[in-house]
């Protein structure tokens, strides 16, 4: 199976920073790769897939890049509502897996 | 609007098996694949299978492979998961989700999720 590695696993940042996380795949997924956000809860929610596509209705605050084994999900201005956990999902091999999640709490 | 409705929370004994419903709404429902995720308590996502409610095909992680098992009653638009052979490590949230679509293997809608504690 497919690992997906996320760092960091958990940090603290404040409204209005930009944040990044990162994904690595454990090998070539060309584009195939999903971010969703989890709060405490709750169901997981869909952020962005094909690596860089927005899912409706999600906002553009988010945006994903990368391709191959490296991906990145950026939050360009972090909003109160954004405080929860972070998993990605690659769907190039079956079967699906998913990063470890990263927690993104408030300084 | 779509929704996919989970059943309550459960509680068996190891060796027992479960059975999670999950029903959906707001689309048609044998168009979009279902999948399978559970999440153990302060633990991450883990993907179990998959099913095509309208052929009724599925596929499982081989780490679930001969307990899981996935059907659907296409009249009431109901999936259904079943595990058997239940030990403590399968206490989990369980999670029915809907397929973007197109051979796009993400989750857009997801049920609000049914805990299952596996306890004696």
């Amino acid at each position: 199976a497919i690992r997906m590695t996320q760092s960091p696993s958990s940090f603290s940042a404040s409204t209005g920073d930009r944040v990044t996380i990162t994904c690595r795949a454990s090998q070539d997924i060309n584009s195939y790769l999903a971010w969703y956000q989890q709060k405490p809860g709750k169901a997981p929610k869909l952020l962005i897939y094909a690596a860089s596509t927005l899912q409706s209705g999600v906002p553009s605050r988010f945006s994903g890049s990368g391709s191959g084994t490296d991906f990145t999900l950026t939050i360009s201005c972090l909003q109160s509502e954004d405080f929860a956990t972070y998993y990605c999902q690659q769907y190039y091999g079956y079967p699906w897996t998913f990063g470890q999640g990263t927690k993104v709490e408030i300084k | 609007q779509v929704q996919l409705v989970q059943s309550g929370a459960e509680v068996r004994k190891p060796g027992a098996s479960v059975k999670v419903s999950c029903k959906a709404s707001g689309y048609t429902f044998t168009n979009y694949d279902i999948n399978w995720v559970r999440q153990a308590t302060g633990q991450g996502l883990e993907w179990m299978g998959w099913m095509n409610p309208n052929s009724g095909n599925t596929g499982y992680a081989q780490k679930f492979q001969g307990r899981l098992t996935i059907t659907r009653n296409t009249s009431i638009t109901t999936a259904y998961m079943e595990l058997s052979s239940l030990r403590s490590e399968d206490t989990a949230v369980y999670y029915c989700a809907r397929v973007l679509g197109g051979q796009v293997w993400v989750f857009d809608y997801w049920g609000q999720g049914s805990l299952v504690t596996v306890s004696s």
